[in-house]
């Protein structure tokens, strides 16, 4: 059993570029959700998930776009890289709200 | 969701029980006291959660005072695996747009 996968571990772009960070999950969980943790900080919700075809903001969406169109992957898309955006992105999954929350091992994503 | 006080930072020695406490004197009647940990950058790692009873599991047990303002996470005998970030949180759990709001944590220092 993977749990939550996310891809790629490190990352370096230049500003204005765009990419997308991978997350995929096995455990058949209908909530996953992304965060970003910058240096010395604890996370910030950028955006979440209640399922399949359905995605919310969280709290520091401006930059990024989800979408959900299967249960196991989330993708989190940067449109056009900046500076502030350098941080480590992790992925969530749980399988209903009372429950523990599983997490990838993160991205390093650095912007220049 | 309510906000979490927690102390910045605690040592204990190898060995003994580490008492982590956190506030949250603003706490609803229907949210839950969830515990998460963050070693080095590392994504972080379910503990334990509980809404009103104390809750013991193989890693800790979590002891929630009758009023539930505040709470304590006991690691019953502290290694020095166990040095890392511990993260208070408290969350609704029917509104998904709360979804787990990590604060700074305490960070905890075992040591020999």
């Amino acid at each position: 059993n993977a749990g939550v996968t996310q891809t790629p571990k490190f990352q370096v772009l230049k500003t204005g570029q765009s990419m997308t960070l991978q997350c995929a999950q096995d455990m058949n969980h209908e909530y996953m959700s992304w965060y970003r943790q910058d240096p010395g900080m604890g996370l910030r919700l950028i955006h979440y998930s209640v399922g399949a075809g359905i995605t919310d903001q969280g709290e520091v969406p401006n930059g990024y776009n989800v979408s959900r169109s299967t249960t196991e992957d989330f993708p989190l898309r940067l449109l056009s890289a900046a500076p502030s955006q350098t941080s480590v992105y992790f992925c969530a999954s749980l399988s209903n709200l009372n429950t523990e929350a599983f997490f990838g091992q993160g991205t390093r994503l650095t912007v220049v | 969701d309510a906000k979490t006080t927690q102390p910045t930072s605690m040592d204990c020695a190898e060995g003994r029980a580490a008492n982590l406490p956190c506030n949250h004197s603003t706490i609803s009647g229907n949210e839950y006291v969830y515990w998460y940990r963050q070693i080095h950058s590392q994504g972080p790692q379910y503990i334990i959660h509980g809404l009103k009873n104390n809750e013991t599991n193989e890693m800790a047990s979590l002891i929630i005072t009758e009023d539930r303002k505040s709470s304590t996470l006991i690691l019953p005998h502290a290694t020095l695996r166990d040095t890392a970030v511990y993260y208070c949180i408290v969350s609704l759990g029917n509104n998904a747009g709360n979804m787990l709001t990590f604060g700074g944590g305490t960070r905890l220092m075992v040591k020999p």
